[in-house]
């Protein structure tokens, strides 16, 4: 199985501020690497596939990038409605592996 | 709209046998990989394993093989998540989960929670 790690695994920042998630895959994972959020009580919701392409919708401050074994997440600027739990998750097996999750606060 | 609707809540007791469910709607089901995906209280993601409802070819992730069973009925476009003996370990909130083209989880259905408690 890919295992994948992400980091850090909660963090508080301000409004407006630029945040930074990270994920490595513990091996070459090509672009085949997706991030989800989820807000509490909700089901998780598609955000970016394939590195860095947005889900239609998804506003332009989510930003992904990477390939190979090393990703980042990135949010530009916080907005209050960013709070939920990221996740990132390899597609390179049929059956995918998530990360932990980051709890993102404000 | 392109969704999937699973079934209510249940309350269950160690040892009874449990089916839930995922209608889809809006799409070709037979032609879309589903997901169940499990998160227990207070954890991350889980994805136990996948089902193509077009063959019923299904692959479990190691940590499910044998301990759940997945189906799919495509004259119901609805899939299922079925437990022979339930377990106070199995609590958690199962997800259905189209997989895209891509291998993207990108249509996620509310969830079902399921307590399993004497």
């Amino acid at each position: 199985d890919i295992q994948m790690t992400q980091s850090p695994s909660s963090l508080s920042a301000s409004v407006g501020d630029r945040v930074v998630i990270t994920c490595q895959a513990s091996q070459d994972i090509t672009m085949h690497l997706n991030w989800y959020q989820q807000k509490p009580g909700k089901a998780p919701k598609l955000l970016i596939y394939d590195v860095k392409t947005p889900e239609t919708g998804v506003p332009s401050r989510f930003r992904g990038s990477g390939s190979g074994t090393n990703f980042t997440f990135t949010i530009t600027s916080l907005q209050p409605e960013d709070v939920a739990t990221y996740y990132c998750q390899q597609c390179d097996d049929l059956i995918g592996t998530f990360g932990q999750g980051t709890r993102l606060d404000i | 709209e392109v969704q999937l609707v699973q079934s209510r809540a249940a309350l269950k007791k160690p040892g009874e046998s449990l089916r839930i469910s995922c209608r889809a709607s809006g799409y070709l089901f037979n032609n879309y990989w589903i997901a169940w995906v499990r998160q227990m209280p207070g954890k991350g993601l889980e994805c136990m394993g996948i089902i193509y409802p077009g063959d019923s070819d299904t692959r479990y992730s190691p940590s499910f093989q044998g301990q759940v069973t997945m189906s799919a009925d495509t004259s119901l476009t609805t899939a299922f998540l079925q437990w022979d003996s339930l377990k106070a370990s199995d609590t958690a909130t199962y997800y259905c989960v189209r997989q895209s083209m891509r291998n993207s989880l990108d249509i996620w259905g509310q969830g079902t929670v399921v307590v399993v408690s004497s």
